[in-house]
């Protein structure tokens, strides 16, 4: 079976950091995608990993352990335009297959 | 500018009317997707495709068609709509295999 596990709700401050958490347990591994959605519109790519350790993008870093089957996305100096939810996806063959998780809601308040 | 279409956004419908929701992309991607997102459970898969005439299952396929005759297109056909195909769906396609997707607008249906 296919799990994917993330907060549902989490809320922050503007300027804050934050960290969303998700857990997967997947029959496959090939990389974990971190997605954002803002209300009414389609996800849009953050990051990707697909080996252990932590890649960084501006104001935005995941982490992976592959081992703990454990990634995270990192939001620093967080603004308002932030508030969105952030979708955590696994691909788990060597093809197109993916499994996104329920997605966290995030709200930045000033 | 490079993007995924669908039409229609909105769509009201009746059950067992058969109906087809296009996908279009002008990136020349290789591969395409299509999602359904509802409440609580996130994105599901329903079919993707690798390439022309090349399709597969995702994770939830019970109810509906793909084709894929050409590299822009990608419909998405329900043949008999049921009330719990009530959803938001959204297509997407990605350059390479397995890499990030971009996302069309999305189409709300609603099936009663």
């Amino acid at each position: 079976g296919q799990n994917i596990d993330q907060p549902t709700e989490m809320t922050a401050t503007e300027g804050a950091i934050v960290q969303i958490n998700c857990t997967y347990q997947t029959s496959g591994f090939n990389g974990l995608f971190w997605y954002q959605q803002h209300a009414g519109e389609a996800p849009t790519f953050l990051s990707y990993n697909v080996l252990d350790g932590l890649e960084e993008k501006g104001r935005f870093s995941s982490f992976l352990s592959r081992s703990k089957g454990y990634s995270y996305l990192l939001l620093k100096e967080l603004q308002m335009k932030d508030s969105a939810s952030y979708l955590c996806a696994v691909r788990v063959d060597y093809g197109q297959n993916f499994v996104f998780g329920p997605g966290t809601r995030l709200s930045v308040l000033p | 500018e490079a993007q995924v279409t669908q039409n229609p956004r909105y769509l009201i419908t009746v059950t067992g009317k058969k109906l087809t929701v296009t996908c279009s992309q002008n990136m020349n991607h290789e591969y395409m997707s299509w999602y359904r997102q509802d409440p609580g459970l996130g994105l599901r898969q329903i079919y993707y495709s690798m390439n022309v005439e090349v399709t597969d299952k995702g994770d939830v396929p019970e109810g509906y068609k793909v084709s894929r005759k050409e590299k822009r297109n990608f419909p998405l056909i329900l043949e008999s709509p049921s009330p719990n195909q009530t959803s938001l769906y959204f297509c997407a396609s990605s350059l390479l295999v397995g890499n990030e997707q971009y996302f069309g607008p999305g189409t709300r249906l609603t099936v009663t």
